[in-house]
């Protein structure tokens, strides 16, 4: 069964750009994501999916500063132009056979 | 515009149970896969459940297989959570998700949560 593997925290400096990445198990490098932002005290909101040659498609409303990229097992999701609003928990989601999966989340600071 | 909104959650004994709520608009219902998903206080998101837009398939995650039933309603574009034997380890907020008719088993809308606490 795929395991999605985060860091558990990142900074980086408001107007700095920031990359986060998400780990695919061993035999699951080929698996396809999505990418969630929950900002604290609100719920979830879903930012894009990704596939594994880093082709993606962002929800509704998500700014261009926002995207995605994929290399080999990993997943990386890209900030540019950090704003304090950016300050969130990140995580990343993909499924297998009957089951959807999350990783463990990436709490972003931005400085 | 997409709306997902539960309710039904609220403070329930050990061993008790509850119904959840998460009613759907702007979108025809029927046509996509919904989930659950929970979050325990200070902890990551978990997959639940799934259901398929008929209603003929589900899935559920191992922590709860047997003691929560998902299932929906098209006529009331609602989707709906039994949870029984509720024990402390079930305290979270639980949000409904909408799937995308893509293929893709991920969540392009989420609702706002209801927060479920089981303590005596």
């Amino acid at each position: 069964q795929v395991v999605l593997t985060q860091s558990p925290s990142a900074s980086a400096f408001l107007g700095a750009s920031v990359k986060l990445t998400c780990t695919l198990s061993s035999g699951h490098s080929n698996y396809a994501i999505a990418w969630h932002q929950q900002q604290p005290e609100k719920g979830p909101r879903y930012l894009m999916n990704l596939n594994n040659d880093g082709s993606h498609r962002k929800g509704d409303g998500i700014p261009d500063r926002f995207s995605g990229s994929s290399s080999g097992a990993e997943r990386y999701l890209t900030i540019s132009s950090l704003q304090s609003e950016d300050e969130a928990d990140y995580y990343c989601q993909t499924w297998d056979t009957g089951i959807r999966v999350f990783g463990g989340g990436t709490k972003l600071t931005v400085l | 515009e997409v709306q997902l909104v539960e309710s039904g959650g609220g403070l329930v004994q050990p061993g008790g149970s509850l119904r959840l709520s998460c009613a759907a608009s702007g979108f025809t219902f029927s046509n996509y896969a919904m989930s659950w998903v929970r979050q325990a206080p200070g902890k990551g998101l978990e997959w639940v459940s799934a259901i398929s837009g008929s209603g003929g398939a589900t899935s559920y995650a191992d922590s709860v297989k047997g003691q929560f039933t998902i299932s929906r309603d098209n006529s009331k574009n609602t989707l709906y959570l039994q949870m029984n034997s509720l024990r402390a380890e079930d305290t979270a907020v639980y949000y409904c998700a909408k799937e995308p008719n893509s293929g893709w088993k991920i969540f392009d809308y989420w609702g706002q949560g209801t927060l479920v606490t089981v303590s005596s």
